[in-house]
């Protein structure tokens, strides 16, 4: 079974310095992982997701995150964080093994910017 | 952009009183889902309906959950007798096709259910 460990469940940083939201995944096969972020009050965002090419994904707003499977690790990462950059953010599996690929999400990181 | 869209935004309900809560899912996408997320704690698949059926469902969606597409555009879940630990935001979503390559998965923001 698929399954995502977010390892901190609140991050707090400075603005302007770097993001590390960690993120570690078990699959049973080569796993698709994304990155969702939640403001408050809002829906559910894709920030990033990977899916068995490049290893080092791009997102949007300046995320990143890189897949590493000797660590079974996808961290999220961003050099420099900025107070908009405040939500809660979600690591995600892609379950193969129903019928239409559900997701399975970690139990979320709350990142507080501080000024 | 296209969006989806859920009403209401906040229901409140006695325990046992039926609630419907609507999601429109963009107009091209196929396959639709609901999840739901219990304060406090992590996001939750409950259903997936495609081609006008469900497709699959998790061990949360019993027999007191129903979803349809009653008419080509809006999607709907149902709870017939709704309990206290319904209360949660629940989540509709919508995607183009079925395999992770072919589009991401687009959240609504959710629509919150308190059960008193």
């Amino acid at each position: 079974a698929q399954s995502v460990t977010q390892l901190d469940s609140h991050v707090s940083v400075s603005e302007g310095t770097p993001v590390l939201l960690r993120c570690n995944y078990s699959s049973s096969y080569s796993p698709s992982l994304f990155w969702y972020v939640q403001h408050p009050n809002k829906g559910l965002q894709l920030l990033l997701k990977y899916t068995s090419a490049a290893t080092l994904v791009k997102g949007i707003n300046g995320f990143e995150a890189e897949f590493k499977k000797s660590e079974t690790s996808f961290h999220l990462t961003k050099p420099s964080a900025h107070m908009s950059d405040a939500a809660e953010y979600f690591c995600v599996v892609s379950d193969y093994g129903g019928a239409t690929n559900k997701l399975i999400f970690g139990t979320g990181t709350l990142l507080a910017v501080q000024p | 952009e296209p969006e989806v869209t859920q009403t209401p935004s906040h229901q409140v309900t006695q325990m046992g009183q039926e609630v419907i809560l609507r999601c429109v899912p963009i107009s091209n996408h196929l396959y639709f889902y609901w999840y739901r997320q219990i304060l406090g704690q992590k996001v939750e698949f409950l259903v997936s309906f495609y081609n006008n059926e469900i497709s699959e469902k998790s061990e949360i969606f019993d027999d007191q959950f129903s979803v349809e597409r009653p008419d080509g555009s809006n999607f709907t879940l149902k709870i017939r007798s709704t309990k206290l630990e319904d209360s949660a935001m629940y989540f509709c979503a919508s995607k183009i096709g079925i395999s992770a390559n072919t589009g991401e998965l687009f959240f609504g923001e959710g629509s919150r259910l308190t059960v008193l």
